[in-house]
């Protein structure tokens, strides 16, 4: 059974500064993954997709790698502002026709 | 263009009482999912529909869960009978085919008193 796993689970930094998140599934065979930001009583938006084939995708200050052999993604975040604070999940796609698994999120505080 | 959106935005019911909850995907997205999210817990999935089928509701928690799809769009989520354990966030998300991107909606806030 897949498993997905957000190590940490809370993270306060001050702004400007870089940051990993880290997320890990337990089995290699997915479709692809996605990273999402959730702020407190709001919906899911979708960050970034990285296909099964790819290793990583970037969009502004935002850049997710996935290595699918090690069960391994990361979401970088460049220069961290105020704005990031939320809390940021990592979910897979075991394959086509399935339903995202997702990790329990790492919640993200940026002081200023 | 428009994204998902689900109505209504809060929902507050009697222990006993039915409820219906609707979700409009992104037009043209002939994936539709929905989630659910509880207090202290993470995303659980509870039905998948590609078109107006439903390949997977292994997620549905009981036989009072129940949704269904028509046209190829609009999804009502019912749940009968409702609980105190049925509150939650329910959520629903749309791809354009099954495996792709999912777009979410910003939710259904269940509260059952």
């Amino acid at each position: 059974k897949q498993e997905v796993t957000q190590i940490p689970a809370a993270l306060s930094v001050p702004e400007g500064e870089n940051l990993v998140l880290n997320c890990s599934f337990t089995d290699s065979a997915i479709y692809n993954l996605q990273w999402f930001r959730q702020d407190p009583g709001k919906g899911l938006t979708s960050l970034l997709l990285i296909q099964s084939s790819q290793r990583e995708q970037t969009s502004g200050r935002l850049n997710a790698s996935l290595d699918k052999s090690s069960g391994r993604s990361t979401l970088y975040i460049a220069a961290s502002q105020p704005g990031d604070s939320a809390t940021y999940l990592c979910a897979v796609i075991p394959q086509a026709g399935t339903a995202l698994i997702f990790g329990k999120g790492t919640t993200l505080s940026v002081s200023s | 263009g428009a994204g998902v959106s689900q109505s209504p935005s809060n929902k507050v019911t009697e222990k006993g009482k039915d409820v219906e909850l609707r979700c409009d995907p992104i037009s043209g997205h002939t994936a539709l999912y929905w989630y659910r999210q509880s207090l202290g817990q993470g995303l659980e999935f509870l039905i998948y529909f590609q078109g107006n089928s439903a390949p997977d509701k292994s997620g549905l928690p009981s036989d009072r869960f129940s949704a269904e799809r028509t046209g190829g769009s609009v999804s009502t989520l019912t749940i009968q009978r409702t609980q105190q354990e049925d509150s939650a966030v329910y959520l629903c998300a749309s791809s354009l085919a099954g495996g792709g991107e999912q777009y979410f909606g910003p939710g259904t806030r269940l509260t059952v008193t």
